[in-house]
């Protein structure tokens, strides 16, 4: 079945702790992203990927990071997550860069920091 | 630049009543329209799209939406909505960035809530 898995559903964790979001997707697709959830605001791009070892900057980009070392797989970083950084975090992938493709989306991770 | 509204936060309807749920987008340049849907505890599902073509575009699960360049719009509608369809609804754009990959931007969503 083609899809997008995220890892874990739920995390709670305490300020400044390093944690790592998986996402992986098994429809070979060149794009994937990164986006954050919050009430009222819809959702935010965090990163973006085009290929392997191609990423940039999302617009709400600061206290995370990502690597895409291989084309399935896009982790979501943070370094020392804050309060602010509680949200439903989503993984999405989609098969071209065009615009055109619709984005898949994994069934989110929601994380609270403490 | 490109940003969607959807100015209704919430739209409480009948059970076997019509919908309309509104989208309005601003952008320099030619999008891609889509719209998601969201049940709770899931991630967000395509309904429709529009690339090109006929402005009226039909998705899964009886909704519709009919692009309207001149109005900036993209409104999803539903002849008879039923319980199953309570959930948040995404509209998106979609453009080419300059340099490379696609940028989707989201509106705030649309809550609807099926009443019995």
């Amino acid at each position: 079945e083609a899809q997008v898995t995220q890892n874990p559903r739920y995390l709670i964790t305490v300020t400044g702790k390093k944690l790592t979001v998986t996402c992986s997707q098994n429809m070979n697709h060149e794009y994937m992203s990164w986006y954050r959830q919050d009430p009222g605001l819809g959702l935010r791009q965090i990163y973006y990927s085009m290929n392997v070892e191609v990423t940039d900057k999302g617009d709400v980009p600061e206290g995370y990071k990502v690597s895409r070392k291989e084309k399935r797989n896009f982790p979501l970083i943070l370094e020392s997550p804050s309060p602010n950084q509680t949200s439903l975090y989503f993984c999405a992938s989609s098969l071209s860069r065009t615009g055109r493709s619709p984005l898949h989306f994994g069934n989110g991770t929601r994380l609270t920091v403490t | 630049a490109q940003s969607v509204t959807q100015l209704d936060s919430q739209v409480p309807v009948f059970e076997e009543a019509p919908v309309e749920l509104r989208c309005n987008y601003s952008s320099s340049v030619s999008v891609y329209l889509f719209w998601y849907v969201q049940y709770p505890n899931q991630g967000l599902q395509l309904l429709l799209k529009y690339l090109s073509g006929s402005t009226l575009v039909k998705g899964i699960n009886g909704f519709e939406a009919e692009f309207n360049k001149s109005q900036t719009s993209f409104h999803l509608r539903k002849p008879s909505v039923h319980i199953s369809d309570t959930a948040e609804y995404f509209c998106a754009v979609s453009a080419p960035r300059d340099n490379y990959g696609q940028n989707f931007v989201f509106g705030p969503g649309t809550r609807l809530s099926v009443l019995p």
